[in-house]
């Protein structure tokens, strides 16, 4: 079957670091992808990985390790606007662009 | 400008009541989902379709219908037989090329 497990909610301080992670079991994988959405909205796409290692956009990173069926977003110099869900969702076949989300993690800001 | 588009973004139906949400996007996308968001879950997929005239089940299919006459349009229709029907639902596009999925600003339905 298909498991993604990722913590349901976090708190972090402004201006600080916050790592989110994503464990994932599914029946084949061809990628991780990482949403944020505020409450009531659209997720909005984040990042990709499909080969291990790290990915960097900006304030926002996201690693993958494919042998461990793990992922992890890392969020920088947090501002208050980053308090929203976070989404793990895998990809399982090349070709067939459906995902398979995670529950996601509810991260919380303070001053 | 280039998006998807779901209307209406709050609808309220009373319960035995069939209703469709509409769901069009001009980005040019192969690949058009419906998905389902309930309170403290992640997203649930439905239905989805990778080209015209043609859809795939998802996990939670039983309940709702979809048609694909257009590539830019994937309305979902909301039976009667749906049980809990009461959610927030996101269509979302892709272009088959990699990259991540695009979604509409959502349309939270409300049955009574």
């Amino acid at each position: 079957g298909q498991n993604i497990d990722q913590p349901t909610e976090m708190t972090a301080t402004e201006g600080a670091i916050v790592q989110i992670n994503c464990t994932y079991q599914t029946s084949g994988f061809n990628g991780l992808f990482w949403y944020q959405q505020h409450a009531g909205e659209a997720p909005t796409f984040l990042s990709y990985n499909v080969l291990d290692g790290l990915e960097e956009k900006g304030r926002f990173s996201s690693f993958l390790s494919r042998s461990k069926g793990y992922s992890y977003l890392l969020l920088k110099e947090l501002q208050m606007k980053d308090s929203a869900s976070y989404l793990c969702a895998v990809r399982e076949d090349f070709g067939n662009e459906k995902l398979t989300f995670g529950t996601g993690t509810r991260l919380t800001i303070i001053p | 400008d280039g998006g998807i588009t779901q209307s209406p973004k709050y609808l309220f139906r009373k319960e035995g009541q069939n209703v469709t949400l509409s769901c069009e996007q001009n980005l040019n996308h192969d690949a058009m989902y419906w998905y389902r968001q309930d309170p403290g879950q992640g997203l649930r997929l439905i239905y989805y379709s990778q080209i015209v005239n043609d859809f795939q089940k998802g996990d939670i299919a039983e309940g709702y219908s979809v048609s694909r006459e257009k590539k830019e349009s994937f309305p979902l229709t909301v039976t009667s037989a749906q049980k809990n029907p009461t959610a927030f639902y996101l269509c979302a596009s892709n272009d088959l090329r990699g990259g991540g999925a695009f979604f509409g600003q959502g349309t939270r339905l409300t049955v009574v």
